[in-house]
């Protein structure tokens, strides 16, 4: 078990400019879960999958944010139409339950310019 | 809704200097209670967890925390801090009936030589 995986680890893109991350869960995991984390904060919550079915969103994820996850492996977070608010850390956890806290990725930092 | 206020942003001690990180958490069910620590340029990692019984827990280099229902409080505690052990700790508290944790800002302790 490589714990979890987040690609790519930097991404630098022009403002209006589409992203997709990637992250890949430990396999018995069947919680996956996004979370943004911007300088001086801590993690605020995106969404939440269990197994392939996204079960939660935060408001904070607007229109422009997609996430998915076939099959209930891998997830992917896009967002559209970046803007330089959306320059933070992207994270990504997986757990098997609440009791068990999660494991996070190193995360995918973005940068809007 | 839960959440977490951490007191400190930012903590200085000297080394080998006893510390106390506060965490407070606001919910109106029963929780699960969290420490992460984020050391430079890494990811989260779980340091140590409260679910139910001894209120005192402990991680494996030597922190503990001290579960506190009546003030609703989940301090972190080290006797005699390190030089390594510099890095931003976030407490988190996750509803046992939910499945997402909730983070609070996060404390940067630097330790001074």
């Amino acid at each position: 078990d490589t714990g979890v995986s987040q690609d790519p680890r930097h991404k630098i893109t022009k403002r209006g400019q589409n992203v997709t991350f990637r992250c890949d869960p430990i396999s018995e995991h069947n919680r996956l879960y996004w979370y943004r984390q911007t300088l001086g904060q801590g993690p605020e919550f995106l969404t939440y999958f269990q197994n392939e079915a996204q079960l939660e969103k935060s408001r904070l994820l607007s229109d422009r944010f997609s996430a998915e996850r076939p099959k209930g492996s891998f997830s992917t977070l896009e967002i559209q139409r970046t803007e330089q608010g959306d320059s933070a850390m992207y994270l990504c956890a997986s757990s098997l339950g609440g009791r068990d806290g999660y494991t996070f990725g190193s995360g995918t930092r973005l940068t809007v310019v | 809704a839960q959440s977490v206020t951490q007191l400190d942003s930012q903590v200085p001690v000297f080394e080998e200097a006893p510390v106390e990180l506060r965490c407070n958490y606001s919910s109106s069910v029963s929780v699960y209670l969290f420490w992460y620590v984020q050391y430079p340029n890494q990811g989260l990692q779980l340091l140590l967890k409260y679910l139910s019984g001894s209120t005192l827990v402990e991680s494996i280099n030597g922190f503990e925390a001290e579960f506190n229902k009546s003030q609703t409080s989940f301090h972190l505690r080290k006797p005699s801090v390190h030089i390594s052990d510099t890095a931003e700790y976030f407490c988190a508290v996750c509803d046992q009936g939910a499945q997402k944790l909730v983070f609070g800002q996060g404390t940067r302790l630097t330790i001074n030589p």
